[in-house]
């Protein structure tokens, strides 16, 4: 069974901080891992990566993979309010018609 | 413009009683999938659909049922068997490999509670 683990589950911090998301993984067959961000409703795409090594920034997020380790992190530098949110990590894998398989999401907190 | 339809975004269902959400797209996507939220917690995959008049089990089927019988539309029944749905509930449908981010779209959400 496919099976993707988030940490930490909650993480409070004060505007300007920078936090670090984990995430790990394992998948049958694994193809990509996505990154979603989470406010009130629908899961927004951040990013989706699938080459180890290769970091992806949009902003201050940015985000890299880790196919040795099974794992991925998201970094993100000066938080604002705004971007407090349950952030989801998520792998694709087996089906070629992405079948996600979401880790529990870290519940993200920025106070000012 | 393109996208995914969910409703009702507010549903109250008595104990015993079943009830059906609706999920909708004109995006022409052939997978679409159903998931399950808890307050505070990931998304948990109930049912998904590769194609029409196909669907497989997701992680929690049990006390859910779904049908494909149109490309577009791929409801869930929340049956009585369920015995704690109150949850928020997520469509999404997909557009598989070669596409950025799989062509993958969510829907609003559909917000059940049990009276």
């Amino acid at each position: 069974e496919d099976k993707v683990v988030q940490s930490p589950l909650s993480l409070v911090v004060h505007e300007g901080d920078t936090v670090t998301l984990n995430c790990s993984y394992e998948v049958t067959n694994f193809r990509s891992l996505l990154w979603y961000k989470q406010e009130k409703k629908a899961p927004t795409f951040l990013f989706m990566l699938t080459s180890s090594g290769i970091e992806k920034k949009s902003g201050r997020l940015s985000s890299i993979l880790d196919k040795k380790e099974l794992s991925s992190i998201l970094n993100i530098t000066a938080t604002q309010t705004g971007d407090s949110a349950i952030y989801l990590c998520a792998g694709a894998g087996g089906t070629s018609y992405g079948k996600l398989t979401f880790g529990q999401g870290t519940i993200l907190t920025v106070h000012p | 413009d393109g996208g995914i339809t969910q409703s009702p975004k507010y549903l109250f269902r008595k104990e015993g009683q079943n009830v059906t959400l609706s999920c909708e797209q004109n995006l022409n996507h052939d997978a679409m999938y159903w998931y399950r939220q808890d307050p505070g917690q990931g998304l948990r995959l109930i049912y998904y659909s590769q194609i029409v008049n196909d669907f497989q089990k997701g992680d929690i089927a049990e006390g859910y049922s779904v049908s494909r019988e149109k490309k577009e539309s791929f409801p869930l029944t929340v049956t009585s068997a369920q015995k704690n749905p109150t949850a928020f509930y997520l469509c999404a449908s997909s557009r598989g490999q070669g596409s950025p981010n799989y062509g993958y779209t969510f829907g609003s959400g559909t917000r059940l509670t049990v009276v």
